[in-house]
């Protein structure tokens, strides 16, 4: 069945250090794929996605995530976060269909 | 920077009531769409809308959905009798749509909705 898997529900790192969230996905073919942040009380902003080519993708805040295919992931990096950082995380999937597919997300907290 | 408008934000209603939740997409998206996250759940997609019509729908949304938009501006999404179940965020997102002939489907959400069914 297709499927988008966030494995880590909670992260908790310290201000500071590098942050890494994982996203595998399982369908037939290459989705395209994103990274959306919510902010308590927010709505869903996103992050950065990757349609084709290059599969390090840099997007705003600071954040990257990586396409491997061979692993069906996209995980998304930080190399030093901020106390703003602090967010549920969702990665994102679309294919031919202009919908969206999302994991369950990861709720990352930014201890000082 | 052009950003997704919803109205309300809380929405308390009781069960069997009617609810329109309301959405100003940006002004060049042709593409419109909406999805619900309840309560420690997944976001899950509603419905996509393009060209005055539905393109695309998920088996949640039933007959007591529907989606319109009235003008040139408004997406609205129609809830006719409540559930307790229909407890939710609901989110309206926007996307430009077709660019260079692939299909874009960078959406652009909205802050939500959240409504309440008592």
């Amino acid at each position: 069945a297709q499927s988008v898997t966030q494995p880590d529900i909670h992260i908790t790192v310290s201000e500071g250090a590098s942050l890494e969230l994982r996203c595998n996905y399982s369908y037939g073919a290459t989705p395209y794929l994103f990274w959306y942040v919510q902010s308590p009380g927010q709505g869903l902003q996103l992050l950065l996605k990757y349609f084709s080519g290059d599969t390090l993708v840099q997007g705003i805040k600071g954040f990257e995530a990586e396409f491997k295919r061979s692993q069906s992931s996209f995980n998304l990096r930080k190399p030093s976060v901020h106390w703003s950082d602090a967010a549920e995380y969702f990665c994102a999937v679309g294919l031919n269909d202009y919908k969206l597919s999302f994991g369950a997300g990861t709720t990352v907290t930014v201890r000082a | 920077e052009p950003e997704v408008t919803q109205t309300p934000s809380h929405q308390v209603t009781q069960m069997g009531q009617e609810v329109i939740l309301r959405c100003v997409p940006i002004s060049n998206h042709l593409y419109f769409y909406w999805y619900r996250q309840i309560l420690g759940q997944k976001v899950e997609f509603l419905v996509s809308f393009y060209n005055n019509e539905i393109s695309e729908k998920s088996e949640i949304f039933d007959d007591q959905f529907s989606v319109e938009r009235p003008d040139g501006s408004n997406f609205t999404l129609k809830i006719r009798s409540t559930k307790l179940e229909d407890s939710a965020m609901y989110f309206c997102a926007s996307s430009v749509g077709l660019a260079g002939g692939l299909p874009y489907y960078e959406q652009y959400f909205g802050p939500g909705t959240r409504l309440t069914v008592t």
